[in-house]
């Protein structure tokens, strides 16, 4: 059973508008969240993170906002940028709890920028 | 230069083949892993080493093997290649220390089996 869930396999935005991406999660011994993103033939690289003592984190475009009670987090750039063209991997971890603070990932959005 | 980097970037092999997949950090990080990828899967975790002598499975394990032969090295191993190990496989490292959970991933080997 899927842990961590992005139900939005794709996702286009026009440039200049908000990009939003959306992820849930089942386990509430998850604390920490992580977005990273991926381009074609690289790694993924980490983009931004939000502990759960927190409901909101911002990283110049980039801001993650978590809602505990429904067990969601979302990812908005703002603005996009054709740059933005990637996979995001949401990813959780349960840092106190059983599994050692290993990151379970989502299966990933993939975002279109159209300029 | 590269903080995580993995060799061979790209290998084609046969079935039953003993292919070895290596990765290297610069991070001076005590944690690393292995996953893989398949299209629409999102990243899997293979094993994970805390430190040279902490080796643990992950959630997909078999048919795989892994050495971590310093702190700077994990290398991971297929026994006996099989078709549908054919994936995109990232090793990545993090700190022990509290609150750094966030994992750097090196830029993937594309393994082919056939």
């Amino acid at each position: 059973d899927q842990q961590v869930k992005q139900n939005s396999p794709s996702l286009s935005v026009q440039e200049g508008r908000i990009s939003i991406l959306n992820c849930d999660y089942t386990n509430s011994m998850f604390d920490y969240f992580l977005w990273y993103k991926k381009y074609p033939a690289e790694g993924p690289t980490f983009l931004i993170s939000i502990s759960s003592i927190k409901d909101k984190n911002e990283d110049g475009r980039f801001t993650v906002f978590l809602n505990k009670s429904a067990k969601h987090l979302s990812l908005h750039i703002v603005p996009s940028q054709p740059g933005d063209s990637a996979v995001y991997f949401c990813a959780a971890s349960a840092r106190y709890g059983g599994s050692q603070g290993n990151l379970i990932f989502g299966k990933g959005t993939k975002l279109s920028v159209k300029p | 230069d590269a903080d995580v980097t993995q060799t061979p970037r790209n290998r084609i092999t046969k079935t039953g083949k003993r292919i070895m997949l290596e990765c290297s950090q610069t991070k001076g990080h005590d944690r690393m892993y292995w996953y893989r990828q398949d299209p629409g899967l999102g990243l899997q975790l293979i094993y994970y080493s805390f430190d040279v002598k902490d080796i643990n499975k992950g959630e997909i394990s078999d048919g795989y093997s892994v050495s971590r032969q310093a702190q700077a090295k994990f290398s991971l191993s297929l026994e006996s290649a099989i078709p549908n190990q054919t994936a995109l496989y990232f090793c990545a490292t993090s700190d022990s220390r509290p609150g750094t959970d966030t994992q750097y991933f090196g830029p993937g080997t594309r393994l082919t089996v056939l």
